[in-house]
């Protein structure tokens, strides 16, 4: 089955412990990309990435990090997660950059003490 | 840039009735448009999407949107309810930047949840 998986789904931590969320797909797509869901400001690109080895800021990437050493796994790090970044994550993949059409993955709650 | 609105945070229907949910987009018009739905503790699943070409489009579980170039809309419609559709519902659009390079993102409306009773 075609899907984006993440891990966790649910997560409390503390401030300043360092954390990350894993981020898997299994379509063989290019594009990845981490968004947050806040309550009146809708979902938010993190970070995305264009392919292995290539990732690059959204619009609100201060406080994360992400990598892309395989194709499939883009997992998202929080260094020194403060109570601002509790959130409702979500993971996407497409074919591409242009493809637009997102696949996203069940979602990771975060909540930060 | 692109915006996307819609129109009314919450719909109440009557099993059986009409769904009509509302979304306008600003700017040029965009190369795709979708809807997605977003059922609790879950994340988005695609229940259509337009592409140039045809405008009326037809999506998963009875649901099919039009798009119109001369009201800027794209509405979501199912002609009868059922109890299953309870969800939140946004629309999306490409993230296309004045320069027009683009992040391969998307730009979400704010959501509509859809609430359907007995």
């Amino acid at each position: 089955e075609a899907q984006v998986t993440q891990n966790p789904r649910y997560l409390i931590t503390v401030t300043g412990k360092k954390l990350t969320v894993t981020c898997s797909q299994n379509m063989n797509h290019e594009y990845m990309s981490w968004y947050r869901q806040d309550p009146g400001l809708g979902l938010r690109q993190i970070y995305y990435s264009m392919n292995v080895e290539v990732t690059d800021k959204g619009d609100v990437p201060e406080g994360y990090k992400v990598s892309r050493k395989e194709k499939r796994n883009f997992p998202l790090i929080l260094e020194s997660p403060s109570p601002n970044q509790t959130s409702l994550y979500f993971c996407a993949s497409s074919l591409s950059i242009r493809a637009y059409e997102q696949y996203f993955g069940p979602g990771t709650r975060l909540t930060v003490t | 840039a692109q915006s996307v609105t819609q129109l009314g945070s919450h719909v109440s229907v009557s099993e059986g009735a009409l769904v009509l949910l509302r979304c306008n987009y600003s700017s040029s018009v965009p190369p795709y448009l979708f809807w997605y739905v977003q059922y609790p503790n879950q994340g988005l699943q695609l229940l259509l999407k337009y592409t140039t070409g045809a405008t009326l489009v037809k999506g998963i579980n009875g649901f099919e949107a039009e798009f119109k170039k001369s009201e800027t809309s794209f509405h979501l419609t199912k002609p009868s309810a059922h109890m299953s559709d309870a969800a939140e519902y946004f629309c999306a659009a490409p993230d296309l930047r004045d320069h027009g390079g683009s992040q391969g993102n998307l730009i979400f409306g704010k959501g509509t949840k859809l609430s359907v009773k007995p």
